[in-house]
């Protein structure tokens, strides 16, 4: 079954603490991103990569960091230094050439 | 600076009625415009998208008006259904930067019975 996986769905995080958030694509797609959804809000653009070993920071993206060792994997690390990390973080995928993106089901990060 | 401004913020509709959703764009390379729907907790999903070359596309209750001179392109629900109630954003993108989307604000519909 084809598609972008998530994981954790849940995840908490304690102060002061990295967390790294899982996304896996099946889709053979050269490009993948990771977005930031506060409630009520739009999407915001963190991390963004077109090819293997090759990112580039969207709005923003303090706080963060990415990396892209594999087609199919885009890790993104929440650290310490993002003071406001709570929020619903998508990860999605297109193709070049194509204008499609494709998005996963997202992961609820939650600072306790 | 928001590539793409995206209103209403919220939008309530009758069952039955014509939801309109509006997008405005100011980089003419932009030469893809589609439309996600998200429901509460899920990520979005493409709904129709549209490129420049036409001025309207339509797919079932779903239509897009595009207007190229004008920089605007809207989203319109036929015969809302309760089951349409979710946010909705409209996007932007270009090869010329490497496909990277341009999302609107978002707009949450609810469709009342």
């Amino acid at each position: 079954d084809g598609g972008i996986t998530q994981s954790p769905k849940y995840l908490f995080r304690k102060e002061g603490q990295n967390v790294t958030l899982s996304c896996e694509q099946n889709l053979n797609h050269d490009a993948m991103y990771w977005y930031r959804q506060d409630p009520g809000q739009g999407l915001r653009l963190i991390y963004y990569s077109q090819i293997v070993n090759d990112f580039q920071k969207g709005d923003i993206a303090e706080g963060y960091s990415v990396s892209r060792e594999k087609k199919e994997s885009f890790p993104l690390t929440v650290t310490s230094a993002q003071k406001n990390p709570t929020a619903f973080y998508l990860c999605a995928s297109s193709n070049t050439g194509r204008n499609n993106i494709y998005f996963g089901e997202g992961s609820w990060l939650t600072v306790v | 600076q928001q590539q793409v401004k995206q209103s209403p913020q919220s939008l309530i509709v009758q069952k039955g009625g014509i939801s309109i959703i509006n997008c405005a764009y100011e980089n003419t390379a932009f030469d893809y415009f589609p439309w996600y729907q998200q429901f509460p907790g899920k990520g979005p999903a493409l709904l129709i998208a549209i490129r420049p070359d036409v001025s309207e596309k339509k797919e079932g209750r779903f239509t897009i008006s595009f207007n190229k001179s004008a920089k605007q392109f809207s989203l319109h629900i036929m015969d809302s259904q309760p089951g349409d109630s979710a946010t909705y954003f409209c996007a932007a993108s270009t090869r010329r930067t490497g496909n990277q989307f341009y999302f609107g604000t978002g707009t949450s519909l609810t469709v009342i019975p």
